[in-house]
């Protein structure tokens, strides 16, 4: 079946840093890829998302490129802030007529400044 | 343009109880979908509802039960609660089956 696994947290930088949190898929066909934002106490914000194959996700800074090769989808930031910290989850949409999605299971990260 | 919104916010019952979150979805959207998320867990898909009809279920039992209603906002309810029921409850509306989805805040349940 469709699983969706990321890296274990959480994640811990400091401001400014680099920030990459990987995300690997399990799926039949050709899902469209999803990163969503929780903060604290709140629901999910949708951060960035790729439809297809080799295509860039990018919103606020942070990106993510489908690859179909390696069945990944990882996010990066160049430059984290304070403001960053949040869980992120890294999802699928299944091609099933509901187009359920399919989360793993959250990366904590926090930035200190 | 109104988001998705859920009610109440925060709810404690008992073990054994039943309860009742609500939905109202983003105007101009015919589905929702309904999540539970464990503490420190991902969402989990429970079901969902289009046009007021159960349109796929998660692996969960019978007693996850839910209604959407002519102007498409939802309820789920949960009868027979249990411990491992605390979590929260996510809501998500898009404007047709397969199509984006935008969630709800959420309503955090807690079983005792």
């Amino acid at each position: 079946g469709n699983s969706v696994t990321q890296m274990e947290g959480p994640v811990t930088l400091s401001e400014e840093a680099f920030l990459t949190i990987n995300c690997t898929y399990t799926a039949t066909g050709y899902p469209s890829l999803f990163w969503y934002v929780q903060y604290p106490g709140e629901g999910l914000q949708l951060l960035l998302k790729a439809t297809k194959a080799d295509d860039k996700g990018s919103n606020k800074g942070f990106e993510a490129t489908y690859r179909k090769e390696t069945t990944s989808f990882h996010l990066e930031k160049g430059s984290v802030q304070v403001s960053d910290s949040a869980v992120y989850f890294c999802a699928l949409r299944s091609l099933g007529n509901t187009g359920k999605l399919i989360f793993g299971q959250g990366t904590t990260l926090q930035v200190k400044p | 343009e109104t988001g998705v919104t859920q009610s109440p916010t925060h709810l404690i019952k008992t073990r054994g109880q039943q309860v009742t979150l609500r939905c109202s979805s983003q105007s101009g959207h015919n589905t929702v979908s309904w999540y539970q998320q464990a503490l420190g867990q991902g969402p989990q898909f429970i079901f969902q509802y289009y046009r007021e009809e159960e349109n796929g279920r998660g692996n969960f039992p019978p007693r996850f039960s839910g209604l959407q209603f002519p102007n498409y906002s939802s309820e789920l309810n949960v009868n027979a609660l249990e411990l491992d029921d605390s979590a929260l409850y996510l809501c998500a509306s898009s404007f047709n089956r397969g199509h984006e989805q935008y969630f709800g805040p959420g309503t955090r349940l807690t079983v005792t």
